[in-house]
């Protein structure tokens, strides 16, 4: 069973801060991808990356994939209350076009 | 963007009446649908992989006689919680998979619908 563990699982930050969500597995990816979630809504898609070592950025969220494709970060950069939510890392396994998603990192931006 | 649809978006029913969920793609065609549960404050679970016209895939531990899919055309895909008692009660989501725009801007991804908050007293 692939396994998609996040860290953390909890954060509350201060607006302005800068924070790093992580996703690690054994399993290597062909591609994977972050969502936010928001409360009685389903995820919505930040990013996918395909590439080991691929960094995207998407205004203040970068997103890395690990050299090796089994793990990969997101950063946020000066923190804003908007951003709080619900981040999911999935990844897909080669030619399933199935996602197993992460375990979650509940984000909470203070005002 | 891609759009994809649930409904309903609640429901709330009494435990062995069975429930059916629909999941359009709305402006694309989706060759594969993909079902997912979430419990209160967890993560995704996949439940089940639906091609158009061939039978569902289950994954592990997911009732396929509890939890019936059809797949009938490009556009939609349906999902029916038979018998429902309430540990049934979740939010159930879905997904869709196919090539969005034409050309060389066109994209494969998924799309996720927003939801069926399904409550079973």
């Amino acid at each position: 069973t692939q396994l998609l563990e996040q860290s953390p699982q909890f954060l509350s930050i201060q607006e302005g801060e800068n924070l790093t969500v992580y996703c690690n597995s054994s399993s290597v990816f062909s591609s994977l991808q972050w969502y936010r979630q928001e409360p009685g809504e389903g995820p919505v898609l930040l990013v996918t990356v395909v590439t080991g070592g691929e960094v995207k950025k998407l205004k203040r969220l970068t997103f890395q994939f690990g050299d090796a494709r089994k793990d990969s970060s997101l950063h946020i950069t000066a923190a804003q209350p908007g951003d709080t939510g619900l981040y999911l890392c999935a990844g897909e396994t080669s030619g399933t076009y199935k996602y197993i998603f992460g375990t979650g990192t509940r984000l909470k931006v203070l005002a | 963007g891609a759009v994809v649809s649930q409904h309903p978006s609640r429901v709330i029913c009494k435990s062995g009446t069975s429930v059916k969920i629909e999941c359009r793609s709305l402006d694309f065609q989706a060759t594969t649908m993909f079902w997912y549960r979430q419990f209160p404050k967890k993560s995704l679970m996949l439940m089940a992989t639906s091609n158009e016209g061939s039978k569902a895939t289950y994954e592990q531990g997911v009732e396929k006689d509890k939890f019936l899919i059809n797949h009938a055309s490009l556009t939609l895909s349906t999902l029916t919680v038979t018998s429902a008692h309430p540990e049934d009660s979740s939010f159930y989501i879905c997904s869709a998979r196919g090539i969005v725009g034409r050309g060389p801007s066109s994209t494969d991804t998924q799309y996720f619908g927003p939801g069926t908050r399904l409550t079973v007293l």
